[in-house]
């Protein structure tokens, strides 16, 4: 079972559609991260917070919107997609911004957009 | 530039002994990663090295060469469960950022 619980599963929407992805982890983690990964292809780093602040953006466009509730808590807002954003989009944790702290990462959320 | 470089695939005999190679060239250093990924599923931690040497997990042992920006995977008695992507991941001397490799299939046989 993953520590880091990510929801939904799977998500259709349209182009004009405006939904969110949740993750949550209770490990005391105060790093957390969306990637983004198409079929065969490696995870692509998407953003950053560190104890619940922005540390990095990857030039991700703004129909693509993160935000940190609490240091438990991490959301991806989504909005006016289009379907090349179709993918697995991976939220993971690690304990600190030290090298030690391996990712721990939910089991996805499946997105295609329509 | 940030650069890792796995073989795209293997194939290996169950039981048998597989290593994975990776390469490495990235805007400064603080650790390398194995993950583990099956199919459709999230990856998960193998091993981190970040000092140069051999670290040994039980069937799995993995390798740094920081000089020569190189470390290798080493999985031994091989399983069929074992067929899976593994990614070989750096992150950088800020220590934010985790940038993988483009993984390797291994496809274990009877």
């Amino acid at each position: 079972d993953t520590e880091v619980t990510q929801t939904p599963k799977h998500l259709v929407m349209g182009m004009t559609n405006k939904k969110s992805l949740k993750c949550e982890q209770h490990m005391g983690h105060r790093a957390m991260y969306w990637y983004k990964q198409k079929a065969k292809k490696p995870p692509e780093l998407m953003f950053v917070y560190s104890y619940e602040k922005l540390s990095i953006n990857e030039s991700v466009p703004s129909r693509f919107s993160p935000e940190c509730p609490n240091s438990s808590l991490l959301n991806l807002h989504l909005h006016a997609l289009q379907p090349e954003d179709s993918a697995l989009y991976l939220c993971a944790s690690s304990q600190d911004r030290q090298g030690r702290s391996p990712l721990h990462f939910g089991n996805g959320t499946r997105l295609t957009v329509t | 530039g940030q650069n890792i470089d796995q073989p795209t695939e293997m194939t290996a005999t169950e039981g048998a002994i597989v290593q994975i190679n990776c390469t490495y060239q990235t805007s400064g250093f603080n650790g390398l990663f194995w993950y583990q990924q099956h199919a459709g599923e999230a990856p998960t931690f193998l091993s981190y090295n970040v000092l140069d040497g051999l670290e040994e997990k039980g069937r799995f042992s993995s390798f740094l060469s920081r000089s020569k920006g190189y470390s290798y995977l080493l999985l031994k008695e091989l399983q069929m469960k074992d067929s899976a992507s593994y990614l070989c991941a750096v992150r950088d001397g800020g220590g934010f950022k985790t940038i993988f490799g483009a993984g390797t299939r291994l496809f274990v046989k009877a």
